[in-house]
């Protein structure tokens, strides 16, 4: 069964380093999304991404976010100079065509953020 | 304002009955998407059930049904049978008709007492 896969599965990083989260969408999807979950919280919607391009993003992703789908398979999200406040697990999800009948969002396993 | 609104923050539930986890939502939207997620403690989110706004049968995936009132603006989750597994998060989504954003609810933590 097609699912999305995301690496590292935990991360621990120094406050003020760079980290960058990668997805492999399920291959056939054309919808991509970032969300996360501080632990215990509700889940947060970052960024859609379509067409190689942003097609929504919320408050939280600021100018220390961003996203690239840099070879047509992977799909990353860069956080420039990583917060204590940014631990969190980090999930990617991909989604078909916004046809609302089929649109369920497939979630990868997630990527544990912690930031010392 | 809040898209969707799960207002039970925990459940209990008896081994072998049945549980209702309400959501509500919130959309001008004419046509919408409603899903449930199940998050167990290992953090992974997996799929439940789907219902979409113009659906006339309320969904239904094995022990889940979907509750679809939608004059109410109601998606609750009815878990039949409950199972020891079953005890999780479970979070109600809305996808709206631009389909950029799915949005959570807060979640409801079900615990299933043997």
């Amino acid at each position: 069964e097609p699912e999305v896969t995301q690496t590292p599965s935990h991360q621990v990083t120094q406050m003020g380093q760079e980290v960058i989260l990668r997805c492999v969408p399920i291959s056939n999807h054309l919808y991509f999304y970032w969300y996360r979950q501080i632990l215990g919280q509700k889940v947060e919607f970052l960024v859609s991404f379509y067409n190689n391009e942003i097609s929504e993003k919320s408050e939280i992703f600021d100018d220390q976010f961003s996203v690239e789908r840099p070879d047509g398979s992977n799909f990353t999200l860069k956080i420039r100079s990583t917060k204590l406040e940014d631990s969190a697990m980090y999930f990617c999800a991909s989604s078909e065509a916004a046809d609302l009948n089929t649109g369920e969002l497939f979630f990868g396993e997630g990527s544990r953020l912690t930031v010392l | 304002a809040q898209k969707i609104t799960q207002t039970q923050p925990g459940m209990f539930v008896q081994e072998k009955e049945a549980v209702t986890l309400d959501c509500t939502y919130d959309t001008s939207d004419p046509s919408y998407g409603l899903f449930w997620y199940k998050q167990p403690s290992s953090g992974e989110m997996i799929f439940l059930i789907y219902q979409g706004s113009y659906d006339q049968q309320n969904a239904t995936e094995g022990r889940y049904s979907l509750n679809f009132q939608k004059a109410r603006k109601s998606a609750n989750l009815v878990i039949s049978a409950s199972q020891l597994g079953d005890s999780a998060m479970y979070f109600c989504a809305m996808r709206d008709m631009s389909g950029n954003q799915f949005y959570f609810g807060t979640g409801t933590s079900l615990t299933v007492i043997p």
